[in-house]
């Protein structure tokens, strides 16, 4: 998995509380993403960092907010979970080296149920 | 609405034979388009990957052939084997902060 970790692997929390998301990197990468996977949607992304301090929203960023206070380091954080948040959650990196290179490199995941 | 359409949902295949999963895009904007692999409990891999300024590009068993004029690509994974059971993702990109991915395809090949 490219140098990427995810913590939790597995989280369970209840409607209305909040929960974090940790995602870590040893590839010193520059652009560090968060994405969700659904059946039938395939990844969306969420939110997406080009530098520390540097984020922007992705495609579905309503009830979700990051951090990056670190190269290495990208937090995403539900701030009241829904049941609607239940997903699986993967961080990506990528290099970006000029305009020809797109690679992005997948985390483990990490399994959310919202009850 | 989804902006990368990926069939089929899923595709059985007998070992030896040619798997083809077929992606369509809308914007013309896109110009990077890569196949992940994911496995059950792994996260995607990237598989391969083509620019629009090329028809075919081949990385052993697999070859990604794109058309611009229909806006389609699809990846052909040739003599399929049963450890590529998996499913795998089509996506489009035109930006650093853009990857629309399909909704995948989930292959199983019997032995």
């Amino acid at each position: 998995d490219a140098g990427i970790t995810q913590s939790p692997r597995h989280k369970v929390t209840e409607t209305g509380t909040p929960v974090t998301l940790r995602c870590h990197q040893t590839e010193n990468h520059r652009y560090m993403y968060w994405y969700r996977q659904d059946p039938g949607h395939g990844l969306r992304l969420i939110h997406y960092s080009y530098g520390v301090k540097d984020t922007d929203k992705g495609e579905v960023s309503d009830g979700y907010s990051v951090s990056r206070s670190k190269t290495e380091d990208f937090l995403l954080t539900l701030e009241s979970a829904t049941s609607s948040q239940t997903s699986v959650y993967f961080c990506a990196i990528g290099n970006m080296k000029g305009t020809s290179d797109r690679e992005q490199y997948f985390g483990p995941g990490t399994r959310l149920t919202v009850t | 609405q989804q902006q990368v359409k990926q069939s089929p949902q899923s595709l059985i295949v007998q070992k030896g034979g040619i798997s083809i999963i077929n992606c369509a895009y809308e914007n013309t904007a896109f110009d990077y388009f890569p196949w992940y692999q994911q496995f059950p409990g792994k996260g995607p891999a990237l598989l391969i990957a083509i620019r629009p300024d090329v028809s075919e590009k081949k990385e052993g068993r697999f070859t990604i052939s794109f058309n611009k004029s229909a806006k389609q690509f699809s990846l052909h994974i040739m003599d399929s084997q049963p450890g590529d059971s998996a499913t795998y993702f089509c996506a489009a990109s035109m930006g650093h902060n853009d990857m629309r991915f399909g909704a995948g395809t989930r292959l199983t090949v019997k032995p």
